[in-house]
């Protein structure tokens, strides 16, 4: 079985600008969670999907958006981007039954650069 | 707020050694406690989890120790290997509650020589 697909790997962009992310959860599996990993601060959650709807979403600026389609693929969008932003961005995906429990399999991210 | 906090930030032990994580939380709606290993340009991937009513739980070299009157928690590595070399992430979430989400620690950076 494939493991979660996390496109692309790397980007640099420039302040201002924005990025989407693409994710593709493990087949059969519904819910998609992002997180934020930076060395000073961890890993921070910021959304939760599932079938379509944002379940959770956690303490980030309104410019951190996300969605998922009908296939369980989930895309992430960070507008007017900031130096700050720069950071691995997670996605995990889990079977709905298990969406509670913390058994998240991860992706290997995509690193961000914000010049 | 930091609901989960984790120590040490980083360790460094000699091959069989035993590296000890240790974790407190601060949520008492918490009830579902995992670790994950993120080894470097990998994502991280569950390790071993526990539930309170537990106190103590082993998969191979790795073991949990659960304390809820202390609201803590701990792993310990037996016999640690140069390949435990990685970070180490202690979780925690409320697994009937409806925010769908993993509060994790700041993580652990445990580097284990030959």
């Amino acid at each position: 079985k494939a493991g979660v697909t996390q496109t692309p790997r790397y980007l640099i962009k420039t302040r201002g600008q924005q990025v989407t992310l693409s994710c593709s959860p493990i087949s059969g599996h519904r819910s998609v969670s992002w997180y934020q990993q930076t060395p000073g601060q961890g890993l921070q959650f910021l959304f939760e999907y599932f079938s379509e709807t944002q379940r959770n979403k956690g303490n980030f600026p309104g410019r951190f958006s996300g969605r998922q389609f009908s296939n369980s693929r989930s895309e992430m969008n960070v507008s007017t981007l900031e130096l700050g932003d720069s950071a691995l961005y997670l996605c995990a995906s889990s079977s709905r039954s298990r969406a509670n429990t913390g058994e998240l399999f991860f992706g290997e991210g995509s690193r961000l650069t914000v010049l | 707020q930091q609901q989960v906090k984790q120590s040490p930030q980083s360790l460094i032990v000699q091959k069989g050694g035993i590296p000890i994580i240790n974790c407190a939380y601060e949520n008492t709606a918490f009830d579902y406690f995992p670790w994950y290993q993120q080894f470097p340009g990998k994502g991280p991937a569950l390790l071993i989890a526990i539930r309170p009513d537990v106190s103590e739980k082993k998969e191979g070299r790795f073991t949990i120790s659960f304390n809820k009157s202390a609201k803590q928690f701990s792993l310990h590595i037996m016999d640690s290997q140069p390949g435990d070399s990685a970070t180490y992430f202690c979780a925690a979430t409320n697994s009937g509650g409806s925010n769908y989400k993993l509060t994790f620690g700041k993580g652990t950076l445990l580097t284990v020589n030959p």
